[in-house]
């Protein structure tokens, strides 16, 4: 079945320490978004990259860093300068840099 | 910058009714699509609109876009309790390298019986 995964599904970490979300897509889509969601909000784009090998910042980048290294993988790091990192993050693709997004399950992230 | 409104951000109806969530936005987009999202859950895709009058239609669901009025309507037939999610809308955005989509923040819908 062609979908995208993002694991874990829940995760729980220290304040001050780093950690690294998957997503992974096997739809052979070009495209892949990290979004944020809070509460009561809507998304917000995190990453985007339209390409392996290169990506760009979205609204919320501070804090965040990614990697493209292959088209079918791509891991958010939440890291320690994020001041307040716990949300519902989520990884979409779509098969060009325009047109609708597929979504993944989704990641909770808790910080304390 | 493109902003996206959406409202109302909560809506309680009663089975059987109808009624309209709106969607405005801010600059030219040609492009928007509607999401469902159930608590805890990912986001579904519902519907995409690509062009000035385009109407699609599932179920009980039926979106418009009037991309002159920079709006569209996601209306709501006959509710039923399985319709009861939260909504949103995103607006893509246009000119090179501006194809990323606003999301609207979302409309809560409870259907009571």
């Amino acid at each position: 079945d062609g979908g995208i995964t993002q694991s874990p599904k829940y995760l729980f970490r220290k304040e001050g320490q780093n950690v690294t979300l998957s997503c992974e897509q096997n739809l052979n889509h070009d495209a892949m978004y990290w979004y944020r969601q809070d509460p009561g909000q809507g998304l917000r784009l995190i990453y985007y990259s339209q390409i392996v090998n290169d990506f760009q910042k979205g609204d919320i980048a501070e804090g965040y860093s990614v990697s493209r290294e292959k088209k079918e993988s791509f891991p958010l790091t939440v890291t320690s300068a994020q001041k307040n990192p716990t949300a519902f993050y989520l990884c979409a693709s779509s098969p060009g840099p325009a047109g609708e997004q597929y979504f993944g399950p989704g990641t909770r992230l808790t910080v304390t | 910058e493109l902003k996206v409104e959406q409202n109302p951000l909560f809506l309680s109806m009663q089975e059987g009714k109808n009624y309209t969530i709106y969607c405005n936005y801010s600059t030219t987009s040609d492009r928007l699509y509607w999401y469902r999202q159930d608590p805890g859950k990912s986001l579904e895709s519902l519907f995409v609109l690509l062009s000035n009058g385009a109407v699609k239609q599932e179920g009980r669901l039926m979106a418009s876009l009037d991309t002159k009025a920079r709006l569209s309507t996601l209306h709501i037939t006959a509710a039923v309790h399985d319709l009861s999610a939260t909504y949103f809308c995103a607006v893509e955005g246009s000119g090179a390298g501006s194809y990323q989509l606003t999301f609207g923040k979302g409309t809560k819908l409870s259907v009571i019986p």
